[in-house]
Formats: C-alpha cells, sequence, structure tokens
C-alpha cells in the first residue's frame, strides 16, 4: 500500500527567505506526483505535476523535483511571501493506477511579515 | 471557464438521515473524482468516473454511499443513513480527457452530521 510522508508537519519562516518542502513515498512505481496548497476552509489548488519521466518542474518562485527511484520529491519556494502562507501537500496516484491519489498529510507553512 | 463547483457549501443533518452532494466539473473534462477529507484519516479517494461510468469504486466506505454522473457532466454522491464518522468535507475533482493530467479542485462540501 502506497504511504506518503511529509516533513515538517508545519514550518514557520520570515518573509523573504528560501524554503524547501519534503515528500516521501513508498512504491516508487508511479505515474506521477502533484504538489498541491490548501487554504484554511478552501478546497485544493494545483501547484505542479511532475510526470515519471522528468525530473523538476518550475512554476514561478516554485520548483518540484522528483526522484523516483529513491521515493523522494521537494517542493522549493524561493523568496516567500505572506501569500505564501497554506498547507501544501503532495500526492501521487497508487494502487496500480495513475488517477487514485494518496496524499501526505501536509505541511503547515506561516510566512511572516 | 469556471473551475469545479460544488453545492451545498456546507450541510449540517440528522443521524440516519440521508443527504446529496453535487459537483459540477469543469467544462469539457470527462474524468471525475470525489475524495474525502476528515481530520483522522486525510484525504482519500472515493469513486472515479469517466464518462458516466465508474470504473473504480474502491474508495466508498460502506452501501451507504453511492455516486452517479449524467450526461458527461453533473455528479451526486449520496449518502444514506447518515452517521457521525461521515462528518468530512467532500471535494470533488475532474481532469481532462486522460486520467495522467492535472486533477482540478472544487473548494468541497462540509458535512457535519449531528
Amino acid at each position: 500500500k502506497q504511504e506518503v510522508t511529509q516533513i515538517p508537519a508545519a514550518l514557520s519562516v520570515p518573509e523573504g527567505e528560501n524554503l524547501v518542502l519534503n515528500c516521501s513515498f513508498t512504491d516508487s512505481a508511479i505515474y506521477n506526483l502533484q504538489w498541491f496548497r490548501q487554504d484554511p476552509g478552501k478546497g485544493l489548488t494545483s501547484l505542479l505535476l511532475i510526470q515519471s519521466s522528468q525530473r523538476e518542474q518550475t512554476s514561478g518562485r516554485l520548483n518540484a523535483s522528483l526522484d523516483k527511484s529513491s521515493g523522494r520529491s521537494t517542493l522549493y519556494i524561493a523568496a516567500s511571501q505572506p501569500g505564501d502562507s497554506a498547507t501544501y501537500l503532495c500526492a501521487v496516484p497508487s494502487g496500480g493506477s495513475n488517477y487514485k491519489l494518496t496524499f501526505g498529510k501536509g505541511t503547515l507553512l506561516t510566512v511572516n511579515p | 471557464g469556471a473551475g469545479v463547483s460544488q453545492s451545498p457549501s456546507n450541510k449540517v443533518t440528522e443521524k440516519g438521515k440521508d443527504v446529496e452532494l453535487r459537483c459540477d466539473p469543469i467544462s469539457g473534462h470527462t474524468a471525475l473524482y470525489w475524495y474525502r477529507q476528515s481530520l483522522g484519516q486525510g484525504l482519500e479517494f472515493l469513486i472515479y468516473f469517466q464518462g458516466n461510468s465508474a470504473p473504480d469504486k474502491s474508495g466508498l466506505p460502506s452501501d451507504r454511499f453511492s455516486a452517479e454522473r449524467t450526461g458527461g457532466s453533473v455528479s451526486t454522491l449520496t449518502i444514506q443513513r447518515t452517521q457521525q464518522e461521515d462528518s468530512a468535507v467532500y471535494l470533488c475533482a475532474s481532469s481532462s480527457l486522460s486520467t495522467q493530467e492535472t486533477q482540478y479542485f472544487g473548494p468541497g462540501t462540509r458535512l457535519l452530521v449531528l
């Protein structure tokens, strides 16, 4: 059974810092990996999707890397801003499917002005 | 166009009553998914639709849960004889033709069973 772990569970940083969020998964036979953010009381917003054949994806200040063989992904946020404060979730398809997402429990990020 | 929408945004019901939750996917998206987010379990997959068919219902927790999709668009998740442990946020997502594409989530329905 696929298990996804995110470290740290919570992170508080001053505005402007660069930071890294970590995600690990137990079954490396994945099709892709997706990073989401969730604001309090809201749904999930997709940030980046990395296909299994890719090593990284970039969108603005966000960069996600994938090391499939070691079962790890990182989300790098450059020059953090208070508006980045949210819970960040990573998810991988599991059960041999390319759609049934298994999520980590998330990292709660607080960026202080 | 518009994103995934869900209704109602909040639902409070009494134990034993039936509830219906609605999802409107992004126009043109053929794949639709339901997930549940609860405090103890995190986010869990419930069911997957491709068009009006549900080839994967493996995440439905009991036979009190059912879902349908009509016209390849709107989906309804029905919970019969609700129990307190059904209290959670129910999230709907959709993706385009390929299930390897990004899943776009709606804002969720917060269900509280008293």
